[in-house]
């Protein structure tokens, strides 16, 4: 079945840009949608069909995806941006839903 | 606005079956539009998709998971549930359900609601 590697952490200062990354084989021909997890809440779909953004995410998140990687981005980062990130995807080939393993963002 | 909110026992024993309904507001399940999900997370874990419940194409589930669970809906109180028969304490987690528009992500999402497996 297809898999999706996250790093397991990523820390950025804040104002600074963190950009947290989703691996798979040939990736880019998937669409990859992006969650974010703050602590004790249920996710929140922040980015659909690799750069899309649904109402009320801010322009600060952005994604992007070709080759073998997709990657989530977010500039000018806030503390309330810490948060676990999750990557998905639809596996046509066995018809699931796959996530990532998660990358949790810290804001030093 | 959609709302989804999880309601069950919060502890099953060893074997038994977990019994989840999720209730949906603002959104009918007989709807082509949508597919109904459940996934989970065990403590401290990621997210692991169980299945859906499409009105249009009955339920798909997780391979991992397919010879244990049944995700079925209701149509009359427009609730859908997620059965997990012969459960181990590795399936101890936060169960959620979601709508998923059919195409895309998956938009809404319930509160979720913790299931422990222990004797």
């Amino acid at each position: 079945s297809y898999v999706l590697t996250q790093a397991p952490s990523v820390s950025v200062a804040p104002g600074k840009t963190a950009r947290i990354t989703c691996v798979g084989d040939n990736i880019g021909t998937y669409s990859v949608h992006w969650y974010q997890q703050r602590p004790g809440q249920a996710p929140v779909l922040v980015i659909y069909y690799d750069s899309a953004r649904p109402s009320g995410i801010p322009e600060r998140l952005s994604g992007s995806n070709s080759g073998n990687m997709a990657t989530l981005t977010i500039s000018r980062v806030e503390a309330g941006d810490e948060a676990d990130y999750y990557c998905q995807v639809w596996d046509s080939s066995s018809y699931h839903w796959v996530f990532g393993g998660g990358t949790k963002l810290t804001v030093l | 606005q959609v709302q989804l909110q999880e309601a069950g026992p919060g502890l099953v024993k060893p074997s038994e079956t977990l019994s989840l309904t999720c209730a949906v507001s603002g959104a009918s399940l007989n709807s082509a539009t949508y597919y109904w999900n459940w996934i989970r997370q065990p403590p401290g874990k990621g997210l692991e998709w169980i299945g859906f419940f499409y009105f249009s194409g009955g339920p798909r589930y997780n391979s991992s998971l397919a010879s244990r669970v049944t995700i079925s809906a209701d149509m009359s109180q427009n609730h859908f549930s997620l059965k997990l028969t012969a459960v181990t304490p590795a399936d101890t987690a936060v169960y959620y359900c979601a709508r998923e528009e059919v195409g895309r992500a998956f938009d809404s999402w319930g509160q979720g609601t913790l299931v422990t497996v222990s004797s």
